[in-house]
């Protein structure tokens, strides 16, 4: 089954302890990224990875880093992580261009930051 | 910069009612435009899709959306709404960006369905 996944689902921490979300797809897409969603702001990107070892930010990476040393697996780390960061995090997957462009989400990831 | 726009914050239908759900965006190029849905406590699925030909878009459970370029405007629409179809819709536009396709999302809307 074609499908994105994440770990940990939900995830409750204290400011500034080093955490990572991981997200892996089988579905040999080139193309990641990672959302943060929040209430009334919809979803804002916040890194992309157009294929392994090609990353870039989004519109909000402030606290945020990736890494892409595989063509599956893009996990976000926060090395220090803040309460405004407290969000509920998509990670995505496509094929970049084509006629066809959807991007597959994962099921989410609900992290509280306190 | 590009943005998407949903004027409806929270609407609230009967079931039975018919819903249209406002979308507008701000590009004035080729946009390709999209809605996903997303249940509660699930991740956000596919409903419909244009990139082009006719405007009325078909999609999944009886979804379907009208793309106008003169009115910039993708909305959503169902005759008839089910409590099952409560949740949070999202329009989101695919632009181009330093090279690379891009999803800009709205802010959402969120449904509730009454029985």
């Amino acid at each position: 089954e074609a499908q994105v996944t994440q770990n940990p689902r939900y995830l409750i921490t204290v400011t500034g302890k080093k955490l990572t979300v991981t997200c892996s797809q089988n579905m040999n897409h080139e193309y990641m990224s990672w959302y943060r969603q929040d209430p009334g702001l919809g979803l804002r990107q916040i890194y992309y990875s157009m294929n392994v070892e090609v990353t870039d930010k989004g519109d909000v990476p402030e606290g945020y880093k990736v890494s892409r040393k595989e063509k599956r697996n893009f996990p976000l780390i926060l090395e220090s992580p803040s309460p405004n960061q407290t969000s509920l995090y998509f990670c995505a997957s496509s094929s970049p261009g084509g006629p066809v462009y959807e991007q597959y989400f994962g099921p989410g990831t609900r992290l509280t930051v306190t | 910069a590009q943005s998407v726009s949903q004027h409806n914050h929270h609407v609230i239908l009967s079931e039975a009612a018919s819903l249209e759900l406002g979308c507008n965006y701000s590009y004035g190029g080729t946009v390709n435009l999209f809605w996903y849905v997303q249940y509660p406590g699930q991740h956000l699925q596919l409903l419909l899709k244009y990139f082009s030909g006719d405007p009325l878009v078909k999609g999944i459970k009886g979804f379907e959306a009208e793309f106008i370029k003169s009115k910039f405007s993708f909305n959503l629409r169902k005759p008839s709404v089910q409590w099952s179809d409560t949740a949070e819709y999202f329009c989101a536009s695919r632009t181009l960006s330093g090279g690379y396709n891009k999803l800009i999302f709205g802010a959402g809307t969120r449904l509730a369905v009454h029985p």
